[in-house]
């Protein structure tokens, strides 16, 4: 089936404005995560939705920083007022139920590209 | 502070040859370990995992080891082949679903 995907694949905007990612996660896993991986770095956890549980907002970075996920499927991450410091890819993953075991793998889209002049 | 640490970025290994890559972690509470592969403008895509009951886990060409007395592990591919270049990312999770990443170690094997 398909996997996780995302869009846009890359985004260019100016400081300031506000952008949103989109990600579609694997049909029926009821677990999404967004991750961000700056130049350089490790993929960085930014939050973790879980069926109808409140999301795990721990690596948000900012208040600029915002994500839902409507109708337990499709997410958009929200940043507000981009700063050249956001510049990154950012991925997307989905899991079947949002253990870490075994049977529990994260599946990870393309990312978005997003750089901030 | 990292809690993952690859500290080889990179590493450089003949077709054919063993290639080794290793992961160092401080957080005694990951209980879950994965190696994902990641080649460029794709997504990382899950190779091989091991929990922390476990010493030892093999998946055709790859093997995962866990020290968890040293906090390491490492990733062997053997025979290493060109199509195996990527970029190699350590993972670890407290059972808490949240992965904790390494920074990455590109491997690229030489025909």
């Amino acid at each position: 089936g398909a996997g996780v995907s995302q869009s846009p694949s890359n985004k260019v905007t100016e400081k300031g404005k506000d952008v949103e990612l989109r990600c579609d996660p694997i049909s029926g896993h009821t677990a999404l995560y967004w991750y961000r991986q700056s130049l350089g770095q490790g993929l960085e956890f930014l939050i973790y939705f879980q069926g109808n549980s409140a999301p795990d907002k721990s690596g948000l970075p900012s208040d600029r920083f915002s994500a839902e996920r409507t109708g337990g499927s499709v997410s958009t991450l929200t940043i507000q007022r981009t700063q050249q410091e956001d510049s990154a890819v950012y991925l997307c993953a989905s899991s079947p139920n949002g253990g870490a075991s075994s049977t529990d793998t994260q599946y990870f889209g393309p990312g978005t590209r997003l750089t901030v002049l | 502070d990292q809690q993952v640490k690859q500290n080889s970025p990179s590493l450089s290994v003949q077709e054919g040859r063993i290639s080794i890559l290793n992961c160092d972690y401080t957080n005694s509470m990951f209980d879950y370990f994965l190696w994902y592969k990641k080649y460029p403008a794709e997504g990382p895509t899950f190779l091989i995992s091991i929990s922390s009951i476990k010493d030892k886990n093999e998946d055709g060409r790859f093997t995962v080891f866990l020290n968890k007395s040293a906090k390491h592990l490492s990733l062997h591919i053997v025979p290493s082949q060109p199509g195996d270049s990527a970029v190699y990312f350590c993972a670890a999770s407290p059972w808490s679903e949240k992965l904790v990443f390494g920074k990455g170690t590109k491997l690229t094997v030489n025909p």
